[in-house]
């Protein structure tokens, strides 16, 4: 019963790299985000997707790409990484218009 | 636009006193609400929900919230507070009509003197 899984939970980016962040959920939920955490900013939507094969943007996407190719999956890319997407990020799901379930965070460092 | 306002950034309170956090709302249809907590390094856990009845929803660890249409607000409110309830609170909220999307306020930190 692990609900909502985040890889990796720490990592340290030289500017310029890419990362990949894996968001898991074994709920079989329709919904699932991507956020982003800064102090004194609260949760900010990235991206987010409402089925297999769809992603829109929320209220931050640049910088930032995302694919939702299996249910349960849903994958937050860096293709270019800049200090200021040093941050935590979370990733949620949830079904139709219940509440968000979170993963615990994914803490990025980019130097 | 849509948003969620947290007009306290940090509270303190001591450990047994009541405790209420504010939370204000702008949607245009009503809305669907919550309440998270999160604890230092920790994910959001959820306290309670509100979609529509009952004004007041009761959650978890004794918090319960009131739902105030002609206030646009949405409170926290504890009669007692403990020292494991030192964690920072977030509101959120949605409406129907296919918004897939949750907006969150800044969020309002509490800190407990024992």
């Amino acid at each position: 019963n692990a609900g909502v899984t985040q890889t990796p939970k720490f990592r340290v980016l030289k500017t310029g790299q890419s990362m990949t962040l894996l968001c898991a959920q074994d709920m079989n939920h329709e919904y699932m985000y991507w956020y982003r955490q800064d102090p004194g900013m609260g949760l900010r939507l990235i991206h987010y997707s409402v089925g297999e094969g769809t992603t829109a943007k929320g209220e931050v996407p640049d910088g930032y790409n995302v694919s939702r190719l299996k249910k349960q999956n849903f994958l937050l890319g860096l293709e270019s990484a800049a200090p200021s997407q040093t941050s935590v990020y979370f990733c949620a799901s949830r079904r139709g218009f219940g509440e968000l379930f979170f993963g615990e965070g994914s803490r990025l460092t980019v130097l | 636009a849509q948003s969620v306002t947290q007009p306290d950034i940090h509270i303190t309170v001591s450990e047994g006193a009541s405790l209420e956090l504010r939370c204000n709302y702008s949607y245009g249809a009503t809305p669907y609400l919550f309440w998270y907590v999160q604890s230092p390094g920790q994910g959001l856990q959820l306290l309670l929900k509100y979609f529509s009845g009952d004004t007041l929803v009761q959650g978890i660890k004794g918090f319960e919230a009131e739902f105030k249409r002609s206030q646009s607000s949405f409170n926290l409110r504890k009669p007692s507070v403990h020292w494991s309830d030192a964690a920072e609170y977030f509101c959120a909220g949605g409406s129907g009509a296919g918004s897939y999307q949750l907006t969150f306020g800044k969020g309002t930190k509490l800190s407990v003197i024992p």
